[in-house]
């Protein structure tokens, strides 16, 4: 089976734009967990989902970023009035259950111009 | 505060040489330590994790917290060793979010 799918693998665009990052998780993961990586830094986490309620959003950096998962499966993290300093790769992983491994997808690379 | 601290932005060493990158923690209780690794063009995979107390590829690592570090140590390094390897920090037992260090690139010569 497939690992985890985030789409677009780059996005660019300019400075105040929206954008909206995809992930598809493992099929029948139901935790799901967004983290941001800057150049040079390791990941940092953003936000984590169990099933369609984020249980955790306290890594969100401010509220232009907003993060669904309506059905429990593919996620949406939205960035709006998007700044040069949101530029990184977003990672998305998920996970089976609470003592399983955490399945990271390839990232989106973000480019803020 | 929870942190991981990776000293090393590079380790180089040559083919056959003994490995070991450093990681330090701060937790206030029982950590739970992980290392990722992520291979040139590939994506980021779980190397190991305390709890198993596995050698994968010939790593190990182990948890001394009375120092509170985690280093992983290979006593003879191949070049497919050749990658970023991240430590991280269970951050919450209950959301499974991690915390991870900086991370150190591992350059095996030939």
């Amino acid at each position: 089976g497939a690992g985890v799918s985030q789409t677009p693998s780059n996005k660019v665009t300019e400075k105040g734009k929206y954008v909206e990052l995809r992930c598809d998780p493992i099929s029948g993961h139901t935790a799901l967990y967004w983290y941001r990586q800057s150049l040079g830094q390791g990941p940092e986490f953003l936000i984590y989902f169990q099933g369609t309620g984020a249980a955790d959003d306290s890594g969100l950096p401010n509220d232009r970023f907003f993060a669904v998962r309506p059905e429990g499966s593919v996620s949406t993290l939205k960035i709006q009035r998007t700044e040069r300093g949101d530029s990184a790769v977003y990672l998305c992983a998920s996970r089976f259950g609470l003592n399983q491994p955490q399945h990271f997808g390839d990232g989106t690379r973000l480019s803020i111009l | 505060a929870q942190r991981v601290t990776q000293p090393e932005k590079l380790l180089s060493v040559f083919k056959g040489a003994p490995v070991e990158l450093k990681c330090n923690y701060s937790y206030s209780g029982s950590p739970e330590l992980f290392w990722y690794v992520q291979y040139s063009r590939q994506r980021l995979q779980l190397l190991l994790r305390h709890i198993s107390r596995e050698s994968i590829k010939g790593f190990t690592a182990d948890l001394n917290k009375g120092e509170t570090s985690f280093h992983l140590k290979k006593p003879f390094a191949q070049e497919e060793d050749s990658a970023m390897y991240y430590c991280a920090l269970l951050g919450s037992s209950n959301t499974g979010k991690l915390i991870f260090g900086q991370g150190t690139t591992l350059q095996v010569k030939p």
